[in-house]
């Protein structure tokens, strides 16, 4: 099955603000609002960022802020930190049984 | 607290066949899907699948159908992943992940190691 389309890598000074987009089809980005996004730093396992397109689990900075408009979601995190690099992957529903992450972008914070 | 714990690394010979377990504690574990989620070594993320801990049932994602088997033993809170005929290609970590959220996966195992090398 094939991946979501994420962009391999974007980068940002710290302070500043970075939007990682996450495209797909209608059969799964654009027809479910289960949209869900992942950091993962080198050697550990992901963890929960984004949830339902736009929520974030307890815990989770209000830095990180999610939407999406038609097949494409984003993520977007506010007053880039050095801490904030990492690998980030979004994933979503795609029909009633299936799911499926995002190729992954790396952050890079100059 | 909530926390899913797996078993240590595993080095296998292409051919042989790998258990890996993932024991939940801390909340109610028929309450939660389990999925399992592959990772090869500098790759992204792969869904495998999941399954229903209140009935069993498991439900496999494409390319996931023929030799990998999800089980489980509700008495002691475990999930397992199953990989028979191990080929070089299935050299990866392996997480297990409780979708807490729906379709979110809010609690994640440390990871399994298999290497699978003659």
């Amino acid at each position: 099955q094939s991946a979501l389309t994420q962009p391999a890598s974007v980068s940002g000074s710290p302070g500043q603000s970075i939007a990682i987009s996450c495209t797909g089809t209608s059969s799964d980005v654009g027809g479910y609002d289960y949209v869900s996004w992942y950091q993962q730093h080198p050697g550990k396992a992901p963890k929960l960022m984004i949830h339902a397109v736009s929520n974030r689990p307890s815990g989770v900075s209000d830095r990180f802020s999610g939407s999406k408009s038609g097949n494409t979601a984003s993520l977007t995190i506010s007053g880039l930190q050095v801490e904030d690099e990492a690998d980030y992957y979004c994933s979503s529903k795609r029909s009633s049984t299936s799911l499926v992450f995002g190729g992954g972008t790396k952050l890079t914070v100059l | 607290q909530v926390q899913l714990v797996q078993s240590g690394s595993e080095l296998k010979k292409p051919g042989a066949s790998v258990k890996i377990s993932c024991m939940a504690s801390g909340y109610a574990f028929t309450g939660y899907g389990m999925n399992w989620v592959r990772q090869a070594p500098g790759q992204g993320l792969e869904w495998m699948g999941w399954i229903n801990p209140k009935t069993g049932s498991p439900t496999y994602a494409q390319g996931f159908t023929r030799r990998f088997v999800f089980s489980l033993d509700t008495s002691v809170s475990t999930t397992y992943l199953q990989i028979s005929s191990l080929k070089a290609e299935d050299t990866a970590m392996y997480y297990c992940a409780r979708d807490g959220l729906g379709n979110a996966f809010d609690i994640w195992g440390q990871g399994t190691m298999v290497t699978v090398s003659s």
